[in-house]
């Protein structure tokens, strides 16, 4: 167990639809970041929130949105769904602004059918 | 941005016999250096990093990797490896200006008996 909380592990949509997918970062740490893995893009950074605020933006479409709350934990908005957004979503945390590396959680899995 | 390129897509490996695994970074002044593992639906673990200091970092089972600044290399290696071993690799760079991590594609290391 890393200490990073993902929920759902696993998320069947259709296309057009919307979901949510948490995160829960580490004890302690402040930032949390969030990447899409795909098989044909690999790991993409899509976005990064540290003490609630945006830190930094990737490659992230304007169908997806996100936020950290009070409590630091993060949610990931994916809407109007495309069975391209089919992906692994990993969620990542770190003491500060991520120079000493990051921890994994172990990801949801959205399937768009 | 880092960029990180990692030569081989796939390492096929019998077990006991060791395995390199190579990743090049595009330069930078201070560049913070990762290696992290993905076993089969799970998700990314950090094998090993390079903050500074010296250039050989030994990491979690039994794996190293070499920081060489004047080849922008960070390759890593295992003398032995065993069929447990086998998973997906991704090396990462960030660096002074940008703590955010950079991925590689990744390397698929397949250990047979």
């Amino acid at each position: 167990d890393s200490g990073v909380t993902q929920t759902p592990k696993h998320l069947i949509t259709a296309t057009g639809q919307r979901v949510t997918l948490r995160c829960s970062p580490r004890s302690g740490d402040l930032s949390v970041y969030w990447y899409q893995q795909s098989l044909d893009q690999g790991l993409q950074f899509l976005i990064q929130y540290y003490n609630g605020e945006e830190r930094a933006k990737g490659n992230i479409l304007e169908r997806f949105s996100a936020q950290q709350f009070p409590d630091l934990h993060s949610e990931l908005n994916l809407s109007s769904l495309e069975l391209g957004d089919s992906a692994l979503y990993f969620c990542a945390s770190s003491v500060g602004d991520g120079g000493y590396g990051y921890t994994f959680g172990s990801g949801t899995r959205l399937t768009v059918v | 941005a880092q960029s990180v390129t990692q030569l081989d897509s796939q390492v096929p490996v019998f077990e006991e016999a060791p395995v390199e695994l190579r990743c090049n970074y595009s330069s930078s002044v201070s560049v913070y250096l990762f290696w992290y593992v993905q076993y089969p639906n799970q998700g990314l673990q950090l094998l090993l990093k390079y903050l500074s200091g010296s250039t050989l970092v030994k990491g979690i089972n039994g794996f190293e990797a070499e920081f060489n600044k004047s080849q922008t290399s960070f390759h890593l290696r295992k003398p032995s490896v065993h069929i447990s071993d086998t998973a997906e690799y991704f090396c990462a760079v960030s660096d002074d200006s940008d703590y955010k991590l950079s991925f590689g594609a990744g390397t698929t290391v397949t250990v047979r008996a």
